[in-house]
Formats: C-alpha cells, sequence, structure tokens
C-alpha cells in the first residue's frame, strides 16, 4: 500500500541552522501538508499546498518556514533560523483532493540544541 | 476559532468492557469530524469519519450537534484497540486542514 515517507526519522541541529525536512508524498496526491507536534501537546496544522502553492497556513507558519515542492515528488519544510522552540515531531500528509482522506507520514522528530 | 477538547487524557479498561472516548468540539459553522488513531510506533491513520457513519473495527462515532461532541464508542474492547486515538476537525476548507484534540490514551488490558 503506498505510504507517504519522511526523512529523516530523527534530525538534531544547532540553534540558528537552517534545516529542511523532507516528505515524498503518495504519488497521486495533489494535497500536501505540514503539522507538528511538540511534546506533550497537540498535533497542530502548519500549512496546506496545492498546485505549487500554500493554499493555507496557520500563525505558527511565519516567515522562518516555507515549504516547496522541488522536483515534482519531494515536498520540503525549510525552517530557516532554527530556535529551541522549533523541537518537536514534524508529520508530513497527503491527500487526492480536498475532501478526501488525508495520509501521514510517519513524523521527522526534529530536536533543536 | 475551532476547538476540539478530548477530556481524557489516559483511559484505562479491561478487554471485553465498552469504552467511549470523549470529544467536544467548537465550531461556528457545520464542521467535518474524524477520529484517527496511532497504534504502537505506527503512524496516524483515520479510523472514520461522521459522514460516512461507518463503523470501522467495531467503533462508531455519532456527532450530537446539540452537545457538539462526537464521542467514539466500542461495546466490546480488545487488546489490540490499546493506541493513541484523536479527535479532529475540519473547517470544510479540506479534509487536511485539521485541528486536533489533545488524544486520548487508550490502554486495555487483558
Amino acid at each position: 500500500e503506498p505510504e507517504v515517507t519522511q526523512t529523516p526519522s530523527h534530525q538534531v541541529t544547532q540553534m540558528g541552522q537552517e534545516v529542511i525536512l523532507r516528505c515524498v508524498p503518495i504519488s497521486n496526491h495533489l494535497y500536501f501538508y505540514w503539522y507538528r507536534q511538540i511534546l506533550g501537546q497537540k498535533v497542530e496544522f502548519l500549512v496546506s499546498f496545492y498546485n505549487n502553492e500554500i493554499s493555507e497556513k496557520s500563525e505558527i507558519f511565519d516567515d522562518q518556514f516555507s515549504v516547496e515542492r522541488p522536483d515534482g515528488s519531494n515536498f520540503t519544510l525549510k525552517i530557516r533560523s532554527t530556535k529551541l522552540e522549533d523541537s518537536a515531531m514534524y508529520f508530513c500528509a497527503s491527500s487526492v483532493g480536498r475532501h478526501t482522506e488525508a495520509f501521514f507520514g510517519q513524523g521527522t522528530r526534529l530536536t533543536v540544541v | 476559532a475551532q476547538r476540539v477538547t478530548q477530556p481524557e487524557k489516559l483511559l484505562s479498561v479491561f478487554k471485553g468492557a465498552p469504552v467511549e472516548l470523549k470529544c467536544n468540539y467548537s465550531y461556528s459553522g457545520s464542521p467535518e469530524l474524524f477520529w484517527y488513531v496511532q497504534y504502537s510506533r505506527q503512524r496516524l491513520q483515520l479510523l472514520l469519519r461522521h459522514i460516512s457513519r461507518e463503523s470501522i473495527k467495531g467503533f462508531t462515532a455519532d456527532l450530537n450537534k446539540g452537545e457538539t461532541s462526537f464521542h467514539l464508542k466500542k461495546p466490546f474492547a480488545q487488546e489490540e484497540d490499546s493506541a493513541m486515538y484523536y479527535c479532529a476537525l475540519s473547517g470544510g476548507t479540506s479534509y487536511g486542514k485539521l485541528t486536533f484534540g489533545q488524544g486520548t490514551i487508550l490502554t486495555v488490558h487483558p
């Protein structure tokens, strides 16, 4: 069964460094999403992406964050200058259409030290 | 603003007992409600959605607009039901833009 794949599974980075989290959505899916979950807190929506542009974003998704679909298969989340509070599990998800089930990746645990 | 509340962080039952995981929501329009499940070391996966009114793995959930609730129920819990359960709401823009509750860890004891 096709799955959303995220790499790496765990990334440790120094504060102030740029980090890129990678996702390979399911191949025929057109809608892409990033979520994060800070330890002990809720899963929070960050951004949705369709037709090569951001369709919605939350207040969390500030100028430090950007998303890209560089090559038609990968979907990346970049954090430009990481802060300690960016430490979280980041989930990628994709769906065929706007009103179809979202499938989640297994997550990338980002630790900022 | 939309909000989902799951009042129980932890819920323990014995195998064969009924189980109910509570979910309340706050949303001004007509929401779409979902239950997601995360088994140990696995990814988040959709369990059921209110519009399909189906039973998955013996679980059902009814949307009660008057009480703004979407509780998940199963009459006879099984050990393999032990997992983290998340209630989630979509405001309708897309099913992938979800507001999650904080989750309930269900443990079913033998």
